[in-house]
């Protein structure tokens, strides 16, 4: 069964770093396009970051760019995102998915919740 | 950065009506257009591809039309299921961009 799944959310303080993890199965990782979207409470979805299938291609949103990084582990078919500096505005569900093509969304995990508070 | 405004935000129907739902874009962009349905609680799944094409899993009531700047999300006769929040977004360049959705809702 084709699947992604997300860890590494949770609380973090204004201005601290977290690192999210998207563990992919039933496919080849290598593959594929690999891209995080989020979703703040109650609002629509945002398109965060991509990297391409060899790592040498990245994009990221402006309101991220210089703070998160994006990458991949082909060995372990694993997906990253680093996120430092972060603010109450990058609350949201982030959700990791597999390119169809490189801007379409054809598999997506259940997601998981990063809370910035103090 | 290209903008996809979606209108209506809302849209109120009985199950069996016809549901159309549109994106437009601020710039053209041909036809590298998506539309996603997501239901409360869950990820989004993707619906439409490249404006057109049926992604798998949904049924022939479900399609999509359009180019250009012009786009078109139509479900022939609403079922039960298919009430939900859509969204359309684009891959024409970076950054890729999402509408703010059309909730589809039980009237």
């Amino acid at each position: 069964e084709v699947q992604l799944v997300e860890s590494g959310g949770g609380l973090v303080q204004p201005g601290g770093s977290l690192r999210l993890s998207c563990a992919a199965s039933g496919f080849t990782f290598s593959n594929y396009w690999m891209t995080w979207v989020r979703q703040a409470p109650g609002k629509g979805l945002e398109w965060v970051a991509s990297l391409k299938q060899d790592g040498n291609e990245k994009h990221y949103v402006g309101s991220v760019e210089g703070r998160f990084t994006i990458s991949g582990d082909n060995a372990k078919n694993s997906l990253l995102l680093q996120m430092n500096s972060l603010s109450a505005d990058d609350t949201a569900v982030y959700y990791c998915a597999r390119g169809l093509t490189p801007g379409t969304f054809d598999i997506w995990g259940l997601g998981t919740v990063v809370a910035v508070s103090s | 950065e290209i903008v996809l405004t979606q209108s209506p935000a809302t849209l109120s129907l009985s199950p069996g009506e016809r549901a159309t739902l549109s994106c437009r874009a601020s710039q053209t962009i041909s036809n590298l257009l998506a539309w996603y349905q997501q239901k409360p609680g869950q990820a989004p799944r993707l619906l439409i591809y490249d404006a057109s094409n049926r992604a798998t899993g949904f049924p022939a009531r479900f399609s999509g039309s359009g180019s250009g700047t012009d786009f078109t999300l139509t479900i022939s006769s609403l079922e039960p299921e298919d009430f939900a929040v859509y969204y359309c977004q684009h891959r024409y360049n970076w950054p890729l961009t999402f509408g703010g959705g059309t909730k589809v809702e039980i009237k």
